[in-house]
């Protein structure tokens, strides 16, 4: 069965470079979630869509943003990074039930 | 985190042993959920435990709910070196809150 897909696996940048991270949820899932996670931490909610309408919104610096596409992909832009911003972002898409990507692996530098 | 702590932070077991976590949350709840994370990986759904259920078991895992104190556990028998992972409880119906995880080595 097809899964949450997110892209790339691995992301090194610099600081104040951008970042866009992408993901594919799972045909048919109307929502995405994006959060992040940092070393040694447990995830945090980022933003959410429902219908390609943003829906929900946590903790997100003003300095991301995301949107959903007409496809249903999703993508996570992050300007002016810092070096707090190396984490872990995962993806997940829900219909009637929770499913996790891999995640993208940021490291700012 | 807004969910409250787990314990312990990390576990380390013999395989064979049985391994038991806790978490507690905050706010009333329709669910709790218990997922694992493999050492910077992706989190993978372990079991759902609904806020009328007491108790649910999936193979070697039990699940228990105490809606009065706002505490789950999860109890993996007969634990394998497979299991050595973060496991960490959430609750939401549509944005996840996490727990802060239990990391658990499982030695051979």
């Amino acid at each position: 069965a097809a899964g949450v897909i997110q892209s790339p696996r691995h992301l090194i940048k610099e600081k104040r470079e951008t970042a866009t991270l992408k993901c594919y949820p799972i045909p048919r899932h109307d929502t995405v979630y994006w959060y992040q996670q940092g070393p040694g931490q447990d995830p945090q909610f980022l933003i959410s869509f429902y219908e390609k309408m943003q829906s929900d919104k946590g903790s997100i610096p003003d300095r991301f943003s995301a949107q959903q596409f007409s496809d249903y992909h999703s993508e996570l832009n992050m300007s002016s990074l810092e070096l707090g911003d190396s984490a872990l972002y995962f993806c997940a898409s829900s219909s009637r039930g929770y499913t996790f990507g891999s995640g993208t692996r940021l490291t700012v530098v | 985190s807004q969910q409250g702590e787990e314990d312990p932070q990390a576990l380390s077991i013999q395989e064979g042993e049985n391994a038991t976590m806790n978490c507690s949350y905050k706010t009333s709840i329709n669910n709790l959920q218990w997922y694992r994370q493999n050492s910077g990986r992706g989190l993978v759904h372990l079991i759902l435990i609904r806020s009328n259920e007491r108790e649910k078991h999936s193979g070697r895992l039990r699940v228990t709910l105490d809606t009065s104190k706002k505490s789950s556990s999860l109890l993996i028998t007969a634990s394998r070196a497979a299991d050595t992972a973060s496991y960490f409880c959430a609750t939401g119906s549509e944005k996840l809150v996490f727990g802060k995880g239990t990391k658990l080595t499982v030695n051979p």
